[in-house]
C-alpha cells in the first residue's frame, strides 16, 4: 500500500542549527512529494514540494529532494530560527482522476533561542 | 485569491451530541477533501469529493458521520451522535488540476466532546 514514515519528534534544537527530518514513502506509481507544516493553533500550510525524482523543493531555506533509489525526501534547513518552531508533515499525492495526499505522522520541532 | 474557509472554528459539545462543520473551498477547486487530525497524529482521511460525487469516503465511519456537497461547492460534515474519541480538528482542503493538484487546507475546526 501507500505509506510514509517519517522520525519521530520531538526534535529540539539550538538556534542557527542545522536540521534534518527523515522522510521516506511506500508507494505504487510515480508520487509527487510534500512537506506541509503546521504552527499553534493554525492549519496545514504547504512548505515545498517536488513532483518527479532528482526534484528539489525549496522554500523559507528549508529544502528537500526527491530520491527514488532511497524512496526518501528527507527535509533539510541550515540554519534554523525560533520562529521555526511548528510540527513538519511529510506526504505523497497520488493523482488518477483526481488527488488524493497522504501524510506521516508529523514532526515536533521545538528551537531554543 | 481567497482560501479555504471554514466555520465553526472551535465547537465543544457533549457526547451523543450533534455537530456539523461547513466548508467553503477555492473557487474553481473540484475536489474537496475532509481531513480529521486527532491531536499528536497525521491528518486522515474521512471523504474526498469530485465536484458533488464521493470520490472515496472508505475511512469515514458512516454509522455516525455524514458529508454532502450538494452544489459541487461548499460542503457540509456532520456528526451524530459524537463520541469522546471525535475530538479532533476538522481541516478542509481543496484542490484542482488547474493549481497543479496541489491541496490547499483550511485552518480547520477545533472539536471537544466531553
Amino acid at each position: 500500500g501507500n505509506s510514509v514514515t517519517q522520525m519521530e519528534g520531538p526534535v529540539t534544537l539550538s538556534e542557527e542549527a542545522f536540521l534534518t527530518i527523515n522522510c521516506t514513502y511506500t508507494a505504487t506509481g510515480y508520487p509527487s512529494l510534500f512537506w506541509y507544516v503546521q504552527y499553534p493553533g493554525e492549519g496545514l500550510q504547504l512548505l515545498l514540494k517536488a513532483t518527479k525524482a532528482d526534484d528539489k523543493g525549496s522554500n523559507k531555506g528549508f529544502e528537500a529532494t526527491y530520491r527514488k533509489e532511497t524512496t526518501s525526501f528527507h527535509l533539510e534547513k541550515g540554519s534554523v530560527q525560533v520562529s521555526d518552531s511548528a510540527v513538519y508533515f511529510c506526504a505523497l499525492g497520488l493523482y488518477s482522476s483526481a488527488s488524493k495526499i497522504i501524510f506521516g505522522s508529523g514532526t515536533r520541532l521545538s528551537i531554543r533561542p | 485569491e481567497a482560501g479555504v474557509a471554514q466555520s465553526p472554528r472551535y465547537k465543544i459539545i457533549e457526547k451523543r451530541q450533534s455537530v456539523a462543520f461547513w466548508c467553503n473551498p477555492i473557487s474553481g477547486h473540484a475536489t474537496l477533501y475532509w481531513y480529521q487530525q486527532i491531536l499528536g497524529q497525521g491528518p486522515k482521511l474521512l471523504i474526498q469529493f469530485q465536484n458533488n460525487g464521493v470520490v472515496d469516503d472508505s475511512q469515514l465511519p458512516k454509522d455516525r458521520f455524514s458529508a454532502e456537497r450538494l452544489k459541487g461547492v461548499d460542503s457540509t460534515l456532520k456528526i451524530q451522535p459524537a463520541k469522546l474519541e471525535d475530538s479532533a480538528v476538522y481541516l478542509c482542503a481543496s484542490s484542482s488540476t488547474k493549481s497543479g493538484n496541489t491541496i490547499y487546507f483550511g485552518e480547520g475546526s477545533w472539536l471537544t466532546v466531553v
